[in-house]
């Protein structure tokens, strides 16, 4: 049964730090892997598809990686704002279909 | 044990027809979301409600697809005519936002997904 963790549950940061979320699964049969921000009370956002086949994607400050071996992925912010303050979530599509992590609260303070 | 109810499981249809998915939230949540699932571009937000009222249908291409709120225990998505390029596991989840106070804690369940496949 996939299992997906993240690490840590919870960030606070000052402004224009850089961070990196970690995000681990039990089962390297995956499709494929993507980074949602969550904001409170609002619907998931998709910041990051990695395929299966990738090792990296990017946009704007955003980073994933994904290593399917090890059954790890992180996504590093650059230069953190308090508009990136979101609860951050990854999630593993494969045979069990979609399965969520548990998330990451961030918080960004000026 | 609550959870949330989407029916058909499966649809099979073909180009040009109506499809009609259904969602029954959480008794007692006020929040529902609409997400679709594809390969290529993994889970999309297409619409939400709160308290049954349109929040953000953005997401959501507007002239073959709706979304509806009959009443609190049934949400629509209704895509007519259907393209092939449709086909995708379409998700419906449901949370409740308290006191009008949306807290980074709150959680969406979802549904098991409709299966979608347009020829």
């Amino acid at each position: 049964k996939q299992e997906v963790t993240q690490i840590p549950a919870a960030l606070s940061v000052p402004e224009g730090e850089n961070l990196v979320l970690n995000c681990s699964f039990t089962d390297s049969a995956i499709y494929n892997l993507q980074w949602f921000r969550q904001d409170p009370g609002k619907g998931l956002t998709s910041l990051l598809l990695i395929q299966s086949s990738q090792r990296e994607q990017t946009s704007g400050r955003l980073n994933a990686s994904l290593d399917k071996s090890s059954g790890r992925s992180t996504l590093y912010i650059a230069a953190s704002q308090p508009g990136d303050s979101a609860t951050y979530l990854c999630a593993v599509e494969g045979v069990q279909k979609l399965v969520f992590g548990t998330g990451t609260r961030l918080l960004v303070s000026p | 044990d609550a959870r949330v109810t989407q029916t058909p499981r499966h649809k099979v249809t073909e180009m040009g027809q109506e499809v009609t998915m259904r969602c029954q939230p959480i008794l007692g949540h006020n929040t529902v979301f609409w997400y679709r699932q594809t390969m290529m571009q993994g889970l999309e937000l297409l619409a939400y409600f709160r308290n049954r009222a349109p929040l953000d249908d953005s997401g959501m291409p507007k002239d073959r697809f709706s979304a509806e709120m009959p009443d609190a225990t049934l949400a629509t998505l209704k895509i007519q005519p259907s393209e092939p390029r449709d086909s995708a596991v379409y998700f419906c989840a449901s949370g409740l936002v308290r006191d009008g106070l949306a807290r980074p804690e709150d959680t969406q369940y979802f549904g098991p997904g409709t299966r979608l496949t347009v020829l």
